[in-house]
C-alpha cells in the first residue's frame, strides 16, 4: 500500500529565509511523486513532480523538490520564502497507472515578514 | 489549460437531505476522482471512477454514492446528508496516461450540514 508523512503540521519561515517542508512516502514500484499548494477557500494547485531522471526538479513559483531514494524523502524547497508563499502544502505519491494520488495530511507554511 | 468545475462553492443543507455535488472537467479525461478534505486528515478518497458508468470504491464510501452518465461528469450524492459529512469536497481528473500524469483538482465545495 501507498503512503505518505509530512512529519510537520506547521512550518514557520522569516521572509527572505530558506523554506523547507519534508515529506517521506512508502510504494512497492516506482514513485510518482508530486507536490501541491492550497491557498484558503481554493482548490489544489500542482507544484512540480517527479517521475524520473534528475532527483532535482524545478516547479512552479520558484519552489523545488528533491528527491531521494536512499531516504524515501521528497521534500520541497524555495532558496527564499515569501508571505504570499503562506498556504498549505500536500504532498502525494502513487506508483503506476492512473492509481489515484495519495495525499499527506498537509503541511501549514507561515512566513512571516 | 484543464479546467475542473464544481457546481457550488459553498452549500448549506439540513440532515437527511438528499445532496449533490457535481464535478465537469472539459480535457477528455478518462479518469475522475472524489476527494474529501477535513483539517488534520489530508485528503481522503471517497469514490473514483476510470470510465462512463464505471465507479470504484476509494477509502472512505459509506454515506456516498456516485454517478458518472457522462464522460467529462462526476457526481457525487450523499444519499442523506449527516452532520459528519460537512468537509471540503474536491474533484480531480486525470487522463489515462499513466502514473505520470498530473491530477488536476476543482475549486472546492464546502458543504455544512445542519
Amino acid at each position: 500500500a501507498q503512503s505518505v508523512a509530512q512529519p510537520e503540521d506547521q512550518v514557520n519561515v522569516a521572509e527572505g529565509n530558506p523554506l523547507t517542508v519534508k515529506c517521506t512516502y512508502s510504494v512497492s514500484g516506482n514513485p510518482y511523486l508530486f507536490w501541491y499548494v492550497q491557498y484558503p477557500n481554493r482548490g489544489l494547485q500542482f507544484l512540480l513532480k517527479y517521475i524520473t531522471g534528475d532527483n532535482l526538479v524545478k516547479g512552479s513559483y520558484g519552489f523545488e523538490a528533491e528527491f531521494n531514494k536512499s531516504q524515501t524523502s521528497f521534500h520541497l524547497k524555495k532558496p527564499s520564502a515569501l508571505v504570499s508563499d503562506s498556504a498549505l502544502y500536500f504532498c502525494a505519491v502513487r506508483d503506476s497507472g492512473n492509481t489515484p494520488l495519495v495525499f499527506g495530511k498537509g503541511t501549514r507554511l507561515s512566513v512571516i515578514a | 489549460d484543464v479546467k475542473v468545475t464544481q457546481s457550488s462553492r459553498y452549500l448549506v443543507k439540513r440532515t437527511g437531505e438528499k445532496v449533490f455535488l457535481e464535478c465537469v472537467q472539459d480535457m477528455d479525461h478518462e479518469n475522475m476522482f472524489w476527494y474529501r478534505q477535513d483539517p488534520g486528515l489530508g485528503l481522503r478518497l471517497i469514490y473514483f471512477s476510470y470510465d462512463v458508468k464505471m465507479k470504484e470504491k476509494g477509502d472512505i464510501p459509506e454515506g456516498y454514492s456516485v454517478s458518472r452518465e457522462k464522460k467529462e461528469r462526476f457526481s457525487l450524492i450523499l444519499e442523506s446528508a449527516s452532520t459528519n459529512q460537512t468537509s471540503m469536497y474536491l474533484c480531480a481528473s486525470i487522463p489515462s496516461g499513466g502514473g505520470i500524469e498530473t491530477q488536476y483538482f476543482g475549486p472546492g465545495t464546502r458543504l455544512l450540514v445542519l
